[in-house]
């Protein structure tokens, strides 16, 4: 069965500096992996998808994300930090048989001025 | 990407009521996916609705207690029937429009009391 992990329920990051939200995945076939943000009392915005193809991707909000293949992870990323960017975010994993979304528990990021 | 309204946007409702939750894309879709977020939780699948054809569920769920409309291409309804306080969610809709670009609805934040 298809599965994502986000193993940290909570990263604390200060303002300014690099943020790596961790998630590695476990599917059968070729991944079709997701990002998604969720900011307090609002749906899921997208950032970004990983199908195929290079394995830096790079989304919205500065976000981008590395596939990597022999790890089974698909961590998200952003060079430089802002409050703004605290939010719950969740790493997906496309079901590709019956084409449905499973996510993982979520990651609540914290940015600190 | 496919634009989901989303309604109602939250409600409070009494135990052993029922409530109707409407989405209405902006393009028609194949499928269309209901999830439940349950507070402080992840988002779990609750059922697929294509056009013409019963929904299928997950485990865990049943028609009885979500039923779901899918009366054509571009919208559907989830019913939480009979509810009780731990039905009390965030109920989202789903589409994915084009090239794996899952949207998802604003979100209806049901509490039942």
């Amino acid at each position: 069965a298809q599965s994502v992990a986000q193993p940290e329920d909570q990263v604390n990051v200060a303002e300014g500096n690099p943020l790596t939200v961790k998630c590695t995945y476990s599917v059968s076939g070729n991944p079709y992996l997701f990002w998604y943000v969720q900011y307090p009392n609002r749906g899921l915005q997208f950032l970004l998808k990983y199908i195929t193809g290079d394995n830096l991707v790079k989304g919205s909000y500065g976000f981008e994300a590395e596939f990597n293949k022999s790890q089974t992870s698909f961590h998200l990323k952003k060079p430089s930090a802002l409050v703004s960017d605290s939010a719950l975010y969740f790493c997906a994993v496309r079901d590709g048989g019956y084409n449905k979304l499973i996510f993982g528990a979520g990651t609540r990021l914290a940015v600190h001025p | 990407s496919a634009v989901i309204s989303q309604k109602p946007s939250r409600d409070i409702c009494q135990r052993g009521t029922s409530l109707t939750i409407q989405c209405q894309v902006d393009s028609q879709v194949t499928m269309m996916f209901w999830y439940r977020q349950q507070p402080g939780q992840s988002l779990t699948l609750i059922a697929t609705a294509n056009q013409g054809s019963e929904a299928t569920y997950e485990s865990g769920f049943v028609i009885d207690k979500f039923p779901i409309s899918r009366p054509n291409l571009t919208f559907s309804t989830l019913t939480v029937s009979n509810m009780s306080p731990e039905d009390s969610s965030i109920y989202l809709c789903s589409v994915d429009a084009s090239n794996y670009g899952y949207t998802f609805g604003s979100g209806t934040r049901l509490t039942v009391v």
